[in-house]
């Protein structure tokens, strides 16, 4: 069974750099798609953004100036990064497996609050 | 951009049924949507991908208590027998022209 865990930084500063790891555990690397989706408290989902098992990328236009993907298959792990980060981008961040266009496997999300 | 609208809450009574709506924006009627559970304090979790046809593929797990149904540009979520784990929020999703998106979800009480 597939599971994906995050991890990073949950208190960051206002023009910091969000950044976070997802892990995937008992699957392997290709042929998906690595999303990340994110939850402001009280609120509704937003797509981030995806990176392909191949390293294709594809974003939210409102984050793209903003948002950074890698991945490490050998370490089955692949990540997110987000700058100069702003109260707005206090968020319960998830990443997600999708085989084609949409997630099927979600990760339990991470709180990442900012605050000065 | 295509937007998809929901309503924001529902409510039935336990084992009886909800039909939850997403409609698609004008001109991406054809589109198909995933369906995903929320419940409370806890990550999403896939149930469903509709098509424009009205036919579902459900994910691992789901029970047969959920089905997925089209008409025109509206996509459904229907809950039958509903139980107590049910109550949760419950977002459809698209996707088209290198983007996704959320609908707003709708919080599902049971009463």
């Amino acid at each position: 069974q597939v599971q994906l865990q995050e991890w990073g930084a949950r208190l960051l500063k206002p023009s910091e750099t969000l950044s976070l790891t997802c892990a995937v555990y008992g699957g392997s690397f290709s042929p998906y798609y690595w999303n990340w989706v994110r939850q402001p408290p009280g609120k509704g989902l937003e797509w981030i953004g995806e990176i392909s098992h191949s390293g294709t990328t594809r974003y939210n236009p409102s984050l793209k100036s903003r948002v950074t993907f890698s991945l490490d298959p050998s370490q089955s792990l692949f990540s997110l990064r987000l700058s100069s980060v702003t109260a707005a981008d206090t968020a319960v961040y998830y990443c997600a497996r999708a085989d084609t266009d949409y997630p099927t496997i979600w990760g339990q999300g991470i709180l990442v609050t900012v605050a000065a | 951009q295509v937007v998809l609208t929901q309503s924001p809450s529902a409510s039935a009574s336990l084992g009886a049924s909800v039909k939850l709506t997403c409609t698609l924006s004008s001109d991406h009627s054809t589109f198909a949507i995933a369906w995903h559970q929320q419940q409370p304090e806890k990550g999403p979790r896939y149930l469903m991908k509709v098509d424009s046809d009205g036919s579902h593929t459900k994910g691992d797990g789901i029970p047969d208590r959920f089905s997925g149904s089209s008409s025109g540009a509206e996509r459904y979520l229907t809950i039958s027998s509903l139980r107590s784990e049910d109550e949760a929020d419950y977002y459809c999703q698209t996707w088209g022209r290198g983007t996704q998106v959320f609908g707003g979800g709708t919080k599902v009480t049971v009463l």
